[in-house]
Parts: C-alpha cells; sequence; structure tokens
C-alpha cells in the first residue's frame, strides 16, 4: 500500500547549521508533498508544499526539494534558530488512494544553543 | 489563527463513556478530517467528511463514528473509552479535499481515567 517513510525520526544540530529532513514516498503518481511544522502542544501548520512539477522551492530559509525518480523529497532548513525546535512532518498525496494525505512518523527537531 | 475552531479544548472522563467533539471548519471549505495525535507520536488518520459525505476512512474503530452537518460543522463521537483513547484529537480543514493545504484546528486534549 501507499506508504511514505520519514528520517530522522530526531535530529540535533548546532544554532547556525543545517537541518535536513528525508522523506521517501512509494506511490509515484503522488503530485503534492506538503511539510507541516508542529511545536510543542500546538497545531500541524503547514510551512512549505510543493508540486511534482516542480523541482525545488524556497521560502526564505526553508527549501524543498523533490527527486521524483528516486521518489524522495527533503526539506531543508538554514542558518537553524531556537524557534526551529519542533516536529516536522512530511506528507504525500496519493491519488489513488482514497484521496488521502499519507504522513510521514514525524522529525524532532532539536536545535542546540 | 487557522480560522478552524473546536470544541471543547480539554475533555477528561472516565473509561466506557462517550464523548463528542465538534469541529467548524475555515469559511468556505467544504472538506472536514480527523486525526488522533496519542502522545509523542505522529498523526494518525481517521476519517475525511467532504460536503457532506465520507471521502475517506483512514484507521478509525468502531467504536467511533463522525458526521458532518449541512453547515458543514462536523462531530467525532467517541463511545466505550478507554484509557488509551487519550490523545490529542485534531480536525483539519480543506478547500476541496484533494491534494491541497489542511488548516488544522487547535485540538481537542482528551484524558480517559
Amino acid at each position: 500500500g501507499e506508504n511514505v517513510e520519514q528520517h530522522p525520526s530526531t535530529l540535533s544540530v548546532q544554532e547556525g547549521d543545517s537541518a535536513v529532513i528525508k522523506c521517501t514516498y512509494s506511490d509515484s503518481a503522488s503530485n503534492y508533498f506538503p511539510w507541516y511544522k508542529q511545536e510543542l502542544g500546538k497545531r500541524p501548520q503547514l510551512i512549505i508544499d510543493i508540486r511534482s512539477n516542480v523541482g525545488e522551492k524556497k521560502d526564505q530559509r526553508i527549501a524543498v526539494t523533490l527527486n521524483k525518480t528516486a521518489k524522495h523529497f527533503s526539506l531543508h532548513i538554514t542558518e537553524t534558530q531556537p524557534e526551529d525546535s519542533a516536529v516536522y512532518f512530511c506528507a504525500a498525496y496519493f491519488w489513488g488512494s482514497n484521496y488521502q494525505l499519507i504522513w510521514g512518523a514525524g522529525t524532532k527537531l532539536i536545535i542546540k544553543p | 489563527d487557522s480560522g478552524v475552531t473546536q470544541t471543547p479544548k480539554h475533555l477528561i472522563t472516565a473509561t466506557g463513556q462517550r464523548v463528542t467533539l465538534r469541529c467548524s471548519p475555515r469559511s468556505g471549505d467544504l472538506s472536514v478530517y480527523w486525526y488522533q495525535q496519542s502522545l509523542d507520536q505522529g498523526l494518525q488518520f481517521l476519517i475525511q467528511y467532504y460536503n457532506g459525505e465520507e471521502r475517506a476512512k483512514g484507521n478509525i474503530l468502531e467504536r467511533f463514528s463522525a458526521q458532518q452537518f449541512p453547515d458543514l460543522h462536523s462531530e467525532l463521537n467517541l463511545s466505550s473509552l478507554e484509557l488509551g483513547d487519550s490523545a490529542l484529537y485534531f480536525c483539519a480543514s480543506s478547500v476541496q479535499g484533494a491534494g491541497e493545504t489542511q488548516y488544522f484546528g487547535p485540538g481537542t486534549r482528551l484524558l480517559v481515567l
């Protein structure tokens, strides 16, 4: 069935360094890939998304890259700051799966001062 | 503020009881999603409604049911509650419900004692 694998489950980086979180998906027909950020005790919020006709998208310190051939997409955060500490979820939309957005398990990002 | 509202914010009840969680989507959104998030866990998709009709079903227990009303608000009913049902329940909404941004509500924290 449709599946999204997310790695790593926990990522600890020094403040100011870059962080990269990677997700792989199973269905080559997927065409929408959002990333959500969830701060402790808060709701998940969309931070960036990408569609399959685009290879890369940037928004200030955040970027997402998509490799359709390898079926993976990655979140890149540069110049990390303490407020980047959160759990990040990737997801992929599978057209054939009953309109479901399939979610990754999440990555806990810890920014060390 | 995403525009999605959920009530109540907190709910404490006993095993075996039944509770109803309520969600009002953003103005103009036709689709509503329900998610369960246990402590330090990922987002478990439960069910999706689109314009009053069930569109997709995830890992929803038979003890749980939901509906979307003509005014598009939705209710999630949890019955015969067990200790393991203690979790944060999120509602999300989107315009159409197919490969687009989902906006999450603040969640209802359910504690079953």
